[in-house]
């Protein structure tokens, strides 16, 4: 089965400082993974994809299968970084629709 | 960009009423999802619908729940007989094949 886990509820960082936000993962075989972002009162988005290797708003994530990890880093926080931010796993059925396992989020705050 | 639409942003309802959440997915999408959110646990799949059929459902997803695509534009999500525990953000998401979800703002469903 399918399992994504982020171990940090809450993550307090100071403005200018690196940010580490944490996924593990579970799935046999070769993944994709996403990170989603939800800032205050907007909805769900996706922020990038392991698979574009692109970086969006200054954020990166790499895929280590050895560790089975898709930690999502910035290097410099700022303030319009604070939302709720979630990793997730795509399966992709016969049909061609797309069930994403959500972990259960990290909310990260940046301090002034 | 274009969006997801839910209507409306927040219902509150009896325990044992029906309740009927309204989406209107982006107009050239063709897959269609409900996921739902418990307040404080992770984003749940609850099922997906394409070509005018339910492709995959979760467990969640019981006799209770239903969706229907009455006409060419509404995505519904329909409880007919609510539970306590039904209480929950639930999102409305669509996409096109192998293109990334887009998720709408969400309804907050809250059973007394």
């Amino acid at each position: 089965a399918q399992r994504v886990t982020q171990p940090e509820k809450l993550l307090s960082v100071f403005k200018g400082a690196p940010v580490e936000l944490k996924c593990n993962y579970s799935y046999s075989g070769s993944p994709e993974l996403f990170w989603y972002v939800q800032y205050s009162r907007q909805r769900l988005q996706l922020l990038l994809r392991h698979i574009s290797r692109e970086s969006i708003k200054g954020f990166t994530a790499d895929l280590n299968k050895g560790e089975t990890s898709f930690h999502l880093k910035k290097p410099f926080a700022q303030e319009e970084d604070s939302a709720m931010y979630y990793c997730a796993l795509p399966f992709i059925s016969n049909f061609g629709n797309e069930k994403l396992t959500f972990g259960t989020g990290t909310r990260l705050t940046i301090i002034p | 960009e274009p969006e997801v639409t839910q209507t409306p942003s927040h219902q509150v309802t009896q325990m044992g009423q029906e309740v009927i959440l309204r989406c209107v997915p982006i107009s050239n999408h063709l897959y269609f999802y409900w996921y739902r959110q418990i307040l404080g646990q992770k984003v749940e799949f609850l099922v997906s619908f394409y070509n005018n059929e339910i492709s995959e459902k979760s467990e969640i997803f019981d006799d209770q729940f239903s969706v229907e695509r009455p006409d060419g534009s509404n995505f519904t999500l329909k409880i007919r007989s609510t539970k306590l525990e039904d209480s929950a953000m639930y999102f409305c998401a669509s996409n096109r094949v192998n293109e990334k979800l887009f998720f709408g703002s969400g309804t907050q469903l809250s059973v007394l």
